[in-house]
């Protein structure tokens, strides 16, 4: 599975978007973005994932660009419960290989403030 | 209810005890996994099963084992426990057609 790298930390106003940022450059193919994250100590929450194309749910949008090499998650208007460590994860859905593994790195935490 | 769950949901032993962390779902998803977590760090996977008869070793597989008693239960075993076995430890499941791992609300474990 690819390499992801994030930022380790940003803030984002109360009712503002809130942009996090995913480099994947060494991307393949057939490997899918996904996005979780973790609120303080919680099981880990998925959030959305995509391969190429941008993507929508009610949680989130995820676009991806079109090298597929960065991606962006992005909270349309983020609450105080959106503070969380976010994980951008790169992995191979099926095929050979696909252990189901995810592999988290380090993350981003995302702080909202009042 | 919750459609992960686990337990107990903190722990504490002593070094050289056997314990069982337990994983039950509600699901009906044929997959289930056990992460542990770390401080600051992220997950590791430790064990991860496909269905009844299929498990499979993770990355930090040494000093657990595991039973999959039934599609809706995974249980992790720590034979002899040490204190580098103190940590946050996760079930998750998921369905083979979508992959997306649904997680448990964790199991916090100090050993002694």
């Amino acid at each position: 599975d690819a390499k992801t790298t994030q930022p380790p930390s940003m803030d984002c106003a109360e009712g503002r978007a809130a942009n996090l940022p995913c480099n994947h450059s060494t991307i393949s193919g057939n490997e899918y973005v996904y996005w979780y994250r973790q609120i303080h100590s919680q099981g880990p929450q998925y959030i959305i994932h995509g391969l190429k194309n941008n993507e929508t749910n009610e949680m989130a949008s995820l676009i991806i660009t079109e090298d597929r090499k960065s991606s962006t998650l992005i909270l349309p208007h983020a609450t105080l419960r959106d503070t969380a460590v976010y994980y951008c994860i790169v992995r191979v859905v099926r095929g050979s290989g696909n252990t189901g593994k995810l592999i988290f790195g380090q993350g981003t935490t995302l702080q909202v403030k009042p | 209810d919750a459609d992960v769950t686990q337990t107990p949901r903190n722990r504490i032993t002593k070094t050289g005890k056997r314990i069982m962390l337990e994983c039950s779902q509600t699901k009906g998803h044929d997959r289930m996994y056990w992460y542990r977590q770390d401080p600051g760090l992220g997950l590791r996977l430790i064990y991860y099963s496909f269905d009844v008869k299929d498990i499979n070793k993770g990355e930090i597989s040494d000093g657990y084992s595991v039973s999959r008693q039934a599609q809706a239960k995974f249980s992790l075993s720590l034979e002899s426990a040490i204190p580098n076995q103190t940590a946050l430890y996760f079930c998750a499941t998921s369905d083979q057609g979508r992959e997306t791992q649904y997680f448990g609300p964790g199991t916090r474990l100090l050993v002694l």
